[in-house]
């Protein structure tokens, strides 16, 4: 069975543009959560979707943002980069039953941004 | 809050000898779940173990095993017989009830030959 894809693998921007990240959950899992993680650090969450619906956010700006589709891939989309966003974006996706407190995450490879 | 400590940035281990990595936690939830995970240097998080804080029975994933003290608010990760390939950065995370997972800073283990 294939794992959770994202794409692109790597990304250069500069400064100001905007940048849209995609990922697709493992096949029958309907939850999508994104995190960032910087150099030397552990992931941070940014937002989780479950049934299409924004379940949970993270503490970033509001320059951030994500939708999850009818076939539960997503989108993370942030506008205005800034040279602290250059990071590895990870997508993970998980079965989720409507009360899950610990349903197991699923990451895929992440996408590296770099911002110039 | 939740909050994870890993105070081990680096680990050195032996080829086939056991390490441990230590995790200890905080949180207000009465339930929540631990999880280790392995990023190797290609980045990809790999979910290596999991332990719900119910569960009665410590548990184990070939040779991964989890240590986990409820009282001390620990869930440390033994790796038994370390191989090369081991050799990564290993996270502690948990989950409680806002379903987001919160993160350790990482242990990075080396095993040597």
């Amino acid at each position: 069975d294939a794992g959770v894809t994202q794409s692109p693998t790597h990304l250069i921007k500069t400064r100001g543009q905007h940048v849209t990240l995609r990922c697709s959950p493992i096949s029958g899992h309907k939850s999508v959560s994104w995190y960032q993680q910087v150099l030397g650090q552990g992931p941070q969450f940014i937002f989780q979707y479950y049934e299409k619906e924004e379940r949970g956010r993270g503490n970033f700006p509001d320059r951030f943002s994500a939708r999850q589709f009818p076939n539960y891939s997503s989108e993370l989309n942030v506008n205005a980069l800034l040279l602290g966003d250059s990071a590895l974006y990870l997508c993970a996706s998980s079965e989720e039953k409507a009360t899950g407190q610990s349903e197991t995450q699923y990451f895929g490879p992440g996408t590296r941004l770099l911002v110039l | 809050a939740q909050k994870i400590t890993q105070t081990q940035p680096g680990m050195f281990v032996q080829e086939k000898e056991a390490v441990t990595l230590d995790c200890t936690y905080d949180t207000s939830d009465p339930s929540y779940g631990l999880f280790w995970y392995k990023q190797p240097s290609s980045g990809e998080m790999i979910f290596l173990i999991y332990q719900g804080s119910y569960d009665q029975q410590n548990a184990t994933e070939g040779r991964y095993s989890l240590n986990f003290q409820k009282a001390r608010k620990s869930a440390n990760l033994v790796i038994s017989a370390s191989q090369l390939g081991d050799s990564a950065m290993y996270f502690c995370a948990m989950r409680g009830s806002n379903y987001k997972l919160t993160f350790g800073k990482g242990t990075l283990l080396t095993v040597n030959p």
